[in-house]
């Protein structure tokens, strides 16, 4: 079936190191939206791409979309302890069908 | 403008039970999705709503079901509990299709 992947599954970083994780879709997805959960709380909305190519900044972060929209990645730069959480991306394909990644969780080390 | 709210915060059952879960989306919102989150993993899509409609189902056994009613919240039933079910229930809403969904704090399910 459909699916996304999403890796890595766990990042420790050193505070001011950089955090990257990657979506690749087993399918063409019409757009993909990128989610952030804090530890014990619920995942709040950060970003929806949606065209082939796209890339759009918040801040420290870095989103992208792939020119065959199969792939996505977020990137942060120079990571604070307000980043920590699990950060998942979610893709929707053509039949209207939202795929979800297993998401990746961002530890900074101590 | 308030949020997606879900009730009760935290359900304790017993197996075989059922359990009932409910959510109220974002005023304007007409879709509902339902999603299971076991603790440290990720969301395993249940059920999306939309219009009161079943739209889409995820990969569950009939035991998980639900409605939507007319003023769109939304009900999860889980029938004949089982010890694999305890987890963080969310719901989520949107303004239907493939919009932003707003997440709700979730029910968390034990299961004695």
């Amino acid at each position: 079936g459909q699916q996304v992947m999403q890796i890595p599954q766990y990042q420790h970083v050193q505070e001011g190191e950089d955090f990257t994780t990657y979506c690749n879709s087993s399918t063409t997805l019409s757009n993909i939206q990128w989610y952030k959960q804090r530890p014990g709380g619920h995942p709040v909305f950060l970003i929806q791409l949606v065209k082939s190519g796209e890339v759009k900044k918040q801040k420290r972060l870095t989103f992208q979309f792939g020119e065959a929209k199969k792939n996505s990645s977020l990137h942060i730069t120079a990571t604070q302890t307000t980043d920590v959480g699990t950060y998942f991306c979610a893709g929707w394909a053509s039949n209207y069908q939202l795929i979800w990644g297993a998401g990746t969780k961002l530890i900074i080390k101590p | 403008e308030a949020g997606v709210t879900q009730s009760p915060t935290h359900l304790i059952k017993t197996r075989g039970q059922q359990a009932t879960l409910r959510c109220s989306p974002i005023s304007g919102h007409t879709s509902v999705y339902w999603y299971q989150q076991a603790l440290g993993l990720g969301l395993q899509f249940l059920l999306w709503y939309d219009e009161g409609e079943e739209r889409n189902r995820g990969n569950f056994p009939p035991r998980f079901s639900g409605r939507q009613f007319p003023n769109y919240s939304s009900e999860l039933n889980v029938n004949a509990l089982e010890l694999e079910d305890p987890a963080l229930y969310l719901c989520a809403s949107s303004e239907g299709g493939a919009n932003t969904q707003y997440f709700g704090p979730g029910t968390r399910l034990t299961v004695l």
